[in-house]
């Protein structure tokens, strides 16, 4: 999975509390995703990361945060997870700043259960 | 507004015979298109991309997928399947007005049967 890992792999968690997933890469690639992918919709951008303390927000956006301190390391929160936010988490990356034809890789996936 | 539709939950094909799976798109300029495929409990990973120039591009594991701009579609073709082949699999677009987003079809399972 082209060098990354995210952390942990299942978690499950009760409404209302707060949630981070880790995704570091080893590529010293610039760009970092995250998505969700639910049944019938594929995976949508949640939040994306051109640089270092650079992120920006995607689609589906509301109810996340996120944060990357360092080029290796894009973490995602749930300030206060809701049952909606039951979903598999994907971290993704790229290297260039041909955004729109650069590939993007994929991490093995979080799978979040929020009770 | 960019759009992939991916017309099929589910195809199934005997292993050793040619398989397709559909993929159409709307993007509002030149489209760059990709072909993902997801292994249970995987990530996704990178099959092949079409940019621009031949209409019919070669990727991963004997996979090839046609360009069609008038049909406004991508599919996804391998000429003899194998049962190794079954997993999910994701059409994905974007365009220069859409920047940073991917746009993804809800994805087509594949079920190769020996």
């Amino acid at each position: 999975d082209a060098g990354i890992t995210q952390s942990p792999r299942h978690k499950v968690t009760e409404t209302g509390t707060p949630v981070t997933l880790r995704c570091h890469q080893t590529e010293n690639h610039r760009y970092m995703y995250w998505y969700r992918q639910d049944p019938g919709h594929g995976l949508r951008l949640i939040h994306y990361s051109y640089g270092v303390k650079d992120t920006d927000k995607g689609e589906v956006s509301d109810g996340y945060s996120v944060s990357r301190s360092k080029t290796e390391d894009f973490l995602l929160t749930l300030e206060s997870a809701t049952s909606s936010q039951t979903s598999v988490y994907f971290c993704a990356i790229s290297e260039t700043d041909r955004v729109s034809t650069d590939t993007q890789y994929f991490g093995p996936g979080t799978r979040l259960t929020v009770l | 507004a960019q759009s992939v539709a991916q017309p099929e939950d589910q195809v199934n094909v005997a292993e050793g015979n040619p398989l397709t799976v559909k993929c159409t798109y709307s993007v509002s300029g030149n489209p760059y298109l990709f072909w993902y495929v997801q292994y249970p409990n995987r990530g996704l990973q990178f099959l092949l991309k079409y940019i621009t120039g031949d209409n019919l591009v070669k990727g991963s594991y004997g996979f090839e997928a046609e360009f069609n701009k008038s049909q406004t579609s991508f599919h996804l073709k391998k000429p003899s399947a194998l049962v190794s082949d079954s997993a999910l699999y994701f059409c994905a677009v974007r365009d220069k007005t859409g920047g940073f987003k991917t746009i993804f079809g809800a994805g087509t399972r594949l079920f190769v049967k020996a």
